[in-house]
């Protein structure tokens, strides 16, 4: 049973059509949830960590929400260079520290 | 700095060969950590290390292994390659600030195992 989930898979959306992307958890206790980035080809890159239900996050176009089930980060009037994959984790308190991640939000942005 | 570096980018093995994948960070992190990374599949964690001699193992940690003799380098090292262990290597490096906790990821290794 996947412990992370991240909705949908893939997303299409036109330059400045605003949209969210879901990331659902099933952990016991949650110590951090994490929103990366991931180009093609590159590593990871961080963007936020949340820590408990109802704290936010920015970053440019890039707001990250966090509830006691799930986290939503909300892209507002995207350009083609938000296109990449999203990828959710999160640390499970008392679980020696590990990050599990979800699959991932493949994001498209067409110009 | 150079944040979280990976060598090679790239490599072929055959089958029962063995190989390390080098890492290193220079941002005196304590805690790092090696993925890998598959089509569908999420980044799954292999092994991490909590500082310099302590090393634990991930979700899927058979047949790697890992040490930690400084804190600048994680090396990983595959004692048997396996077609299954063709994959993307990441690895990563984290530190916690004011109780937030931030991870680097390096670009990554390429691995194709024939």
């Amino acid at each position: 049973e996947d412990q992370v989930t991240q909705s949908p898979e893939a997303l299409r959306l036109q330059e400045g059509e605003s949209s969210s992307l879901n990331c659902s958890y099933t952990v016991s206790g949650l110590r951090g949830l994490f929103w990366y980035r991931q180009d093609p080809g590159k590593g990871p890159e961080f963007l936020f960590t949340l820590y408990s239900a109802g704290e936010e996050k920015e970053k440019e176009r890039l707001k990250a929400t966090l509830t006691k089930k799930e986290s939503f980060l909300h892209i507002t009037a995207p350009k083609p260079e938000d296109s990449a994959t999203y990828l959710c984790a999160v640390q499970e308190r008392n679980r020696d520290d590990k990050i599990i991640f979800g699959k991932g939000t493949r994001l498209h942005i067409l110009p | 700095n150079a944040g979280v570096t990976q060598t090679p980018k790239f490599q072929v093995l055959k089958t029962g060969q063995s190989m390390t994948l080098q890492c290193a960070q220079d941002m005196n992190h304590e805690y790092m950590s090696w993925y890998r990374q598959d089509p569908g599949m999420g980044l799954r964690l292999i092994h991490y290390s909590v500082g310099a001699g302590i090393t634990d193992q991930g979700e899927v940690p058979n047949g790697y292994n890992v040490s930690r003799s400084t804190t600048e380098d994680f090396p990983l090292r595959l004692l048997s390659a396996a077609p299954s262990q063709t994959s993307v290597y990441f690895c990563a490096s984290s530190y916690y600030d004011r109780g937030q906790e931030t991870q680097y990821f390096g670009p990554g290794t390429r691995l194709l195992v024939l």
